[in-house]
């Protein structure tokens, strides 16, 4: 079992359309980090948020991280081919050492043109 | 540029070989990962390191042995391939002192993709 569930697994949009990638716990976590993978590539880190609540935005990507620190969610607006790609959601327990990050399995989006 | 590098890019390994896998980091980050990522599961820790001479286990440790003898480069060893280590394998570094903000995140290496036949 996933420690950090995320959903949907597999999207398939067309440009333009909008859409919401959601990663859920049980477990607390002290920070909520978001990537992205390209094929071939290793994960870059899009936005870390630290605080129940929080909410980020990098232009038309909008983070969420749960009043609880259970939960984050990524929206995209107006999605572009550019887009598509593998989001992984990673967080770090509030009971956890060194720092490590939890992943979840990942979001794989396709954004047709 | 800065960052992280491993090596090889790619390895084909017959049952029972063994082999070092090699990470560098230039961005002076005190803790160090290697993770494997196989398809439907995301990334799962293998070992880690805070810090120069020191290493820990991470969620599936077996079959795998790690080295940080230097602050810059961590080395994951298979001493006896199996085909379940058919994996594409990640390291990542990040600044310790970034902990907790909004600037801590991983950075991550490029892989190692890695066949065992």
């Amino acid at each position: 079992t996933q420690l950090l569930e995320q959903s949907p697994q597999f999207l398939s949009i067309q440009e333009g359309e909008n859409l919401t990638v959601y990663c859920n716990s049980s477990s607390v976590f002290s920070s909520l980090q978001w990537y992205r993978q390209e094929p071939g590539e290793g994960p870059v880190l899009l936005v870390t948020v630290v605080t129940g609540g929080e909410v980020k935005k990098l232009k038309r990507l909008t983070f969420q991280f749960g009043d609880a620190r259970k939960d984050s969610s990524l929206h995209i607006t107006a999605a572009q081919p550019g887009d598509t790609g593998l989001y992984l959601c990673a967080g770090t327990l509030s009971s956890g050492s060194a720092r490590q990050l939890t992943f979840g399995s990942g979001t794989q989006l396709t954004v047709l043109p | 540029n800065a960052g992280v590098t491993q090596t090889p890019k790619f390895r084909v390994l017959k049952t029972g070989q063994s082999m070092t896998l090699l990470c560098a980091q230039d961005m002076n980050h005190e803790y160090m990962y290697w993770y494997r990522q196989d398809p439907g599961m995301g990334l799962r820790l293998i070992h880690y390191s805070v810090g120069e001479g020191t290493t820990a286990k991470g969620e599936v440790p077996d079959g795998y042995n790690v080295s940080r003898l230097k602050k810059q480069n961590f080395l994951l060893g298979l001493e006896s391939a199996a085909p379940s280590q058919t994996s594409v394998y990640f390291c990542a570094s990040v600044r310790s002192s970034n902990w907790p903000s909004s600037n801590y995140g991983y950075t991550f290496g490029s892989g190692t993709r890695l066949t065992v036949v």
